[in-house]
């Protein structure tokens, strides 16, 4: 069973604008990861925020966190289209990830 | 660095045949890691070992064996393949058990099963 669920489920943007993606989840959680998969590859590590963070930034990336409501958001600003590719919220509790079904973002020139 | 590496990349079986995933790491890795993609589905964890020498059941072991072989490899086994198995499998490793620690993939193998 899938912790963290994203929503949109697909999202198309031009190149130059900004994407997000959301992502709910459950139960407590220790942190929340975010992963990208592009088409026919294996996951690659994005970011982690903690339970005790609110936001994190990396390079053109932007996570937010709120534990209240249970809910993360990725932000990637100025998308490429190299940003085209699926991206998973992953949730950390104890001694495993349990990851959500992803997002797809395609991003147009 | 090479990372996570999975053999093979490809693989087409009948149904009932046997075959062995592998899986190594060359991070020095404690942690690894099976997960199985299946559309709408996400990723979902298979086997996991703690440590060379411990492995545990994950969310959907049934239909699957592990053999954590030594720290950098480890292996997942069908023993007699169903329709139902037809996946991609992934392999991961971390640091540490504790999901502190950011996964790092393989490329996966896509398994049809006819």
């Amino acid at each position: 069973s899938q912790q963290g669920e994203e929503d949109p489920q697909a999202l198309s943007i031009q190149e130059g604008e900004n994407a997000t993606m959301n992502c709910s989840y459950k139960t407590s959680i220790n942190n929340l990861q975010w992963y990208r998969q592009n088409s026919g590859r294996g996951l690659v590590h994005l970011i982690l925020i903690r339970s005790n963070e609110r936001e994190k930034h990396s390079g053109r990336l932007r996570v937010t966190l709120d534990t209240s409501k249970k809910s993360s958001s990725l932000l990637i600003t100025a998308s490429r289209a190299a940003d085209t590719a699926s991206y998973f919220c992953a949730t950390g509790g104890g001694n495993k990830l349990t990851f959500g079904t992803g997002t797809q973002l395609k991003v147009e020139l | 660095n090479a990372g996570v590496t999975q053999t093979p990349k490809f693989q087409v079986l009948k149904t009932g045949q046997s075959m062995t995933l592998q899986c190594a790491q060359d991070m020095n890795h404690n942690s690894m890691y099976w997960y199985r993609q299946d559309p709408g589905m996400g990723l979902r964890l298979i086997y996991y070992s703690a440590s060379e020498g411990t492995t545990d059941k994950g969310e959907v072991p049934n239909g699957y064996n592990v053999s954590r072989l030594n720290k950098r490899e480890f292996s997942l086994r069908l023993e007699s393949a169903a329709p139902s198995q037809t996946s991609v499998y992934f392999c991961a490793s971390s640091e540490a058990l504790w999901t502190d620690y950011g996964y790092t993939f393989g490329s996966g193998t896509r398994l049809t099963v006819v």
